[in-house]
């Protein structure tokens, strides 16, 4: 069985702050990665996927993400927060052998940008 | 493209009522996945449906059931409804294929239970 981990429900940046928000996995095997973001009241968003190949992944909105095997992680980045960053943000993963994108997601980091 | 659309937005029901929430997929996606989203917690896998049929199921019980129409629109069906029941329903739409196929989220059902 597969299970994410986020450490920390909430985090504080200030605007202009590097953003750091923690994924670890449990699967037997690697699995496919994924960082989505979600606003109030909307639904999620993609910011980026790691399938197979460059560890290093850059997705939208000037986040990227490194898979790490070694230390089953994933930790989602970003340099400089901006205020529209303030979202919940959560961190999935899906088997390689799982029929379809059927997603088990982390329990969420909530991101609060102070000006 | 029209994006994934649900429906209602919000609604409330009595405990031991029933619900059917609606989903339309993304234009070309024949794959929907409904989640279950709790008040500070992740989305979790309810089901998902592949071209009319259920292609997997997460861990709840059988009162929650589903429906896929041939134009790959989806309801989610909830039975005997319980207070628990209270969370954000999500649908997801994606084109068929791998396990890191991108799944394309509608903004949700807010569903109270009282």
């Amino acid at each position: 069985a597969q299970s994410v981990t986020q450490l920390g429900s909430h985090v504080s940046v200030s605007e202009g702050a590097l953003v750091l928000l923690r994924c670890n996995y449990s699967s037997s095997v690697p699995p496919y990665l994924f960082w989505y973001v979600q606003y109030p009241n909307q639904g999620l968003q993609l910011l980026l996927k790691y399938t197979t190949g460059a560890t290093l992944v850059k997705g939208i909105n000037g986040f990227e993400a490194e898979f790490k095997k070694s230390e089953t992680s994933f930790h989602l980045t970003k340099p400089s927060a901006h205020m529209s960053d303030a979202a919940e943000y959560f961190c999935a993963v899906t088997g390689l052998k799982a029929a379809g994108n059927k997603l088990t997601f982390g329990g969420g980091t909530r991101v609060l940008v102070k000006p | 493209e029209t994006g994934v659309t649900q429906s209602p937005t919000h609604l409330i029901k009595t405990r031991g009522q029933q619900v059917t929430l609606r989903c339309s997929s993304q234009s070309g996606h024949n794959t929907v996945s409904w989640y279950q989203q709790a008040l500070g917690q992740g989305p979790q896998f309810i089901f998902q449906y592949y071209r009319e049929e259920e292609n997997g199921r997460g861990n709840f019980p059988p009162r929650f059931s589903g429906l896929q129409f041939p134009n790959y629109s989806s309801e989610l069906n909830v039975n005997a409804l319980e207070l628990d029941d209270s969370a954000l329903y999500l649908c997801a739409s994606s084109e068929p294929g791998q396990a890191n196929t991108e799944a394309f989220f509608g903004q949700g059902t807010r569903l109270t239970v009282v």
